[in-house]
């Protein structure tokens, strides 16, 4: 949808090495979401953040941070990528009716 | 908290044939309910949603669900469907306080034969 945008859309990277994936928003949301999405699991939440440095943790945490320097963009960093991280990585803000999301395109993170 | 069971992770259905896909919540407080569909390498589309009053809710492209409180349950239905609605689906909870935060179940692959 309109007003939200991830990148990058396909990473793929070795084992040990930091990524980060990032969020960025055109609505003015105060609170923005990152999820993963693997199959059995449907989607997890992993951070979410209610305002400009203030972020909280999500069921499956672990292995994940994330910052929040400007009300627009929100990263989601993997300090040393696990093979276990492989999946799909969705962004998500408030929809305009502040009735559940708008998600973003999702980035799929391969690693190997 | 809230959790959400779906019971089928997998509906193969004939196309112009009706279609249920089952959803059930539990939750200790009121909540909203909603129905996303994930077309094939694409984000979650908001399919239909209730907040309250009428426990019959309608999509635009012919899907509705049903609330029922006693049931816990928020099943979708299709009186006929497409090959179109081949599409992975997802139940989601969240709670009615201020930016919600939505929990999901694990999604049911709706597949359309022809």
């Amino acid at each position: 949808d309109a007003g939200i945008t991830q990148s990058p859309r396909h990473k793929v990277t070795e084992t040990g090495t930091p990524v980060t994936l990032r969020c960025h928003q055109t609505e003015n949301h105060r609170y923005m979401y990152w999820y993963r999405q693997d199959p059995g699991h449907g989607l997890r939440l992993i951070h979410y953040s209610y305002g400009v440095k203030d972020t909280d943790k999500g069921e499956v945490s672990d292995g994940y941070s994330v910052s929040r320097s400007k009300t627009e963009d929100f990263l989601l960093t993997l300090e040393s990528a696990t093979s276990s991280q492989t999946s799909v990585y969705f962004c998500a803000i408030p929809r305009t009716d502040n009735y559940g999301y708008t998600f973003g395109s999702g980035t799929r993170l391969t690693v190997v | 908290a809230q959790s959400v069971t779906q019971l089928d992770s997998q509906v193969p259905v004939f196309e112009e044939a009706p279609v249920e896909l089952r959803c059930n919540y539990s939750s200790s407080v009121s909540v909203y309910l909603f129905w996303y569909v994930q077309y094939p390498n694409q984000g979650l589309q908001l399919l239909l949603k209730y907040l309250s009053g009428s426990t019959l809710v309608e999509s635009i492209n012919g899907f509705e669900a049903e609330f029922n409180k006693s049931q816990t349950s928020f099943h979708l239905r299709k009186p006929s469907v497409h090959i179109s609605d081949t599409a992975e689906y997802f139940c989601a909870v969240s709670d009615t306080g201020g930016y919600q935060k939505v929990t999901f179940g694990i999604g049911t692959k709706l597949q359309v034969i022809p």
